[in-house]
């Protein structure tokens, strides 16, 4: 049973437009929700988090959205730059983070010059 | 440089013969975990560690092993290793368990 969902296997936004990332989960004891960026042939970096008390979390051209009533988030990046083409995975932790994190199975996200 | 190093970065073997992929971090953190990356299944946790000789069973425990004798360190073990088994590894540590991961680079297994 996946508990961490994202349903788009790819996704191309033209550059300079806005990319969103969606996420979902199952789990209402998911209280901590992180994205991560991943290249080829390198290991994810971090690059955002939310916690559930909040409902936005905003980094630069990175901003987390998380309504915890539909147990969805999205990533929104803009504007998209060619930098940004990469794997993002979605992750979750749940109180105290005694079982660590739990991904889902990434997008790929491709920027259209 | 805050790092999380894994040796080999590649390794071709075969079925059975024992392995062991280590996990090294200068970070000073308590949490430390092993992740493998399947196409279609994302990273799925192996095995975690929260402090010296405190490890615990992730999502897919079966085939492996490790240990966590000093605070840096956090070899997986394969004892007898199958072709299901081949795959991407990677090695994580943080702080705490809910904070931010940092993941090493990356250990390519295939078994034959």
């Amino acid at each position: 049973d996946q508990q961490v969902k994202q349903n788009s296997p790819s996704l191309s936004v033209q550059e300079g437009r806005i990319s969103i990332l969606n996420c979902d989960y199952t789990n209402s004891m998911f209280d901590y929700f992180l994205w991560y960026k991943k290249y080829p042939a390198e290991g994810p970096t971090f690059l955002i988090s939310i916690s559930s008390i909040k409902d936005k979390n905003e980094d630069g051209r990175f901003t987390v959205f998380l309504n915890k009533s539909a147990k969805h988030l999205s990533l929104h990046i803009v504007p998209s730059q060619p930098g940004d083409s990469a794997v993002y995975f979605c992750a979750a932790s749940k109180g105290g983070g005694a079982d660590g994190l739990t991904f889902g199975k990434g997008t790929h996200l491709i920027i259209q010059p | 440089e805050a790092q999380v190093t894994q040796n080999p970065r590649y390794l071709i073997t075969v079925t059975g013969k024992k392995l062991t992929v280590t996990c090294s971090q200068n970070m000073n953190h308590e949490y430390m975990s092993w992740y493998r990356q399947d196409p279609g299944l994302g990273l799925r946790q192996i095995y975690y560690s929260m402090n010296v000789e405190v490890t615990d069973k992730g999502d897919v425990p079966e085939g492996y092993k490790v240990s966590r004798k000093e605070k840096r360190n956090f070899p997986l073990i394969l004892e007898s290793p199958s072709p299901n088994q081949t795959s991407l590894y990677f090695c994580a540590s943080s702080l705490n368990r809910v904070g931010e991961q940092y993941f090493g680079p990356g250990t390519r297994l295939t078994v034959t």
